[in-house]
């Protein structure tokens, strides 16, 4: 069963045109992550939030977690052709340990 | 510093054979996670080592099983190989496996089982 669902699964657009991500769930998770993934290599995290309503800035791209800590989106403003990869969520239970629930993923192209 | 190693970056094994993948954590990192990638499932947890221990594991069959050692390094093996086990399997390492410690993936061993 998966658990966290994004939309949409892939997006193809222009240098220049912003775009979002979402991450939604049924379930309330305790902290979210984003990561980053290019063909042929491993994930790279791009940002943690852990509070509900919580908002990240990180250049260009916006973070915020859901009030009720269920759902998240990622906004790129201005998107680059360097921006292209695939976008996971991840999602941690309560508990000491680091074990995520990942998303379905969103496959982003950015034509130059 | 260097990141995660993992060795082979690819297998091709057939049905019924069985793997060992090897991960090599950044230096400093004791806990080792794995996870399997494919396009119908996604990223999926298999389990976590720390310390040489077993702490965390998913929702996988006993032919996947695992260890880590003394020098936290790991390895993970499949035994009696399916088709539906290939996938890229990916190891990340953090330095205690706490909650919202960052994690660093390696590039994966991709695995075709034919």
């Amino acid at each position: 069963t998966q658990l966290l669902e994004q939309s949409p699964q892939f997006l193809s657009i222009q240098e220049g045109e912003n775009l979002t991500v979402y991450c939604n769930s049924s379930s309330v998770f305790s902290s979210l992550q984003w990561y980053r993934q290019e063909p042929g290599e491993g994930p790279v995290l791009l940002v943690t939030v852990v509070t509900g309503g919580e908002v990240k800035k990180l250049k260009r791209l916006t973070f915020q977690f859901g009030d009720a800590r269920k759902d998240s989106s990622l906004h790129i403003t201005a998107a680059q052709p360097g921006d292209t990869g695939l976008y996971l969520c991840a999602g941690a239970h309560g508990g000491a340990t680091n074990k995520l629930i990942f998303g379905t993923g969103t496959l982003l192209a950015v034509q130059p | 510093k260097a990141g995660v190693t993992q060795t082979p970056r690819y297998l091709i094994k057939t049905r019924g054979q069985q793997v060992t993948l090897s991960c090599s954590p950044i230096s400093g990192h004791r806990s080792v996670s794995w996870y399997q990638q494919t396009p119908g499932q996604g990223l999926q947890f298999l389990f976590e080592y720390f310390s040489e221990t077993q702490r965390n594991k998913g929702n996988f069959p006993g032919r996947f099983s695992g260890r880590q050692f003394s020098n936290s390094r790991s390895e993970m093996n499949v035994s009696t190989l399916e088709l539906g086990d290939s996938a890229l399997y990916l190891c990340a390492s953090s330095l205690l496996g706490q909650r919202n410690e960052k994690l660093f993936f390696g590039s994966g061993t991709q695995l075709s089982v034919l």
